[in-house]
């Protein structure tokens, strides 16, 4: 069955601190991934996504992830911390050849807060 | 631009009663999405419109569900009768193509 794992439920880190949020999926094909943040009161925004190309992909708030096939990871990473930073994290994953079917499949997400 | 907008933000009705959510995808996108967030769980997938019709409702709990996109444009998701366990989050997207998903803010229902 396709799934998404975030292993790390809540994170706390020192701002100014690299971060590393952890996502690992299950799927038959190559999929379409992607990370969203929701800071609190908010919606969902898009932080960044990867279809194809460079494994390495920059998102928007200084946030960077890595594809790595032979892992099946899709890890979202920041170098340093700003107290603004302080969300919950999901990462999603989306059929890649499936047409017009782009129902995402989502992790459990991270809760992130950072300490001053 | 304005982005997804959801009506409303927040409903607290009885178990039994009827609830409506709507939501206004961009201007323009022909898809729309409804995911649900139950608290402690992951968001899941609901269903998805391809201009008025339904292109996947797999998601869809049961048939106390009902979901409508008259025109093609703004989008409804009615829960009758609400059960305690239909509470939650419900989020709605849009996309232009089949890439990217736009959400907006969410409706919190809570059933007591």
């Amino acid at each position: 069955a396709q799934s998404v794992t975030q292993p790390d439920i809540h994170i706390t880190v020192s701002e100014g601190a690299s971060l590393e949020l952890r996502c690992n999926y299950s799927y038959g094909a190559t999929p379409y991934l992607f990370w969203y943040v929701q800071s609190p009161g908010q919606g969902l925004q898009l932080l960044l996504k990867y279809f194809s190309g460079d494994t390495l992909v920059q998102g928007i708030k200084g946030f960077e992830a890595e594809f790595k096939r032979s892992q099946s990871s899709f890890n979202l990473r920041k170098p340093s911390v700003h107290w603004s930073d302080a969300a919950e994290y999901f990462c999603a994953v989306a059929p890649g050849n499936a047409g017009n079917n782009r129902k995402l499949i989502w992790g459990l997400g991270t809760s992130l807060a950072v300490n001053p | 631009e304005a982005g997804v907008t959801q009506f409303p933000s927040h409903s607290v009705i009885e178990k039994g009663q009827t609830v409506t959510l709507r939501c206004d995808p961009i201007s323009g996108h022909d898809n729309l999405y409804w995911y649900r967030r139950v608290m402690g769980k992951e968001i899941k997938f609901l269903l998805h419109f391809v201009k008025e019709s339904k292109q996947d409702e797999s998601g869809m709990p049961n048939n106390r569900f009902l979901a409508e996109r008259t025109g093609g444009t703004y989008s409804t998701l009615k829960v009758q009768p609400a059960e305690l366990e239909d509470s939650g989050v419900y989020f709605c997207a849009s996309s232009r193509g089949a890439e990217t998903q736009y959400f907006g803010p969410g409706t919190r229902l809570l059933v007591l």
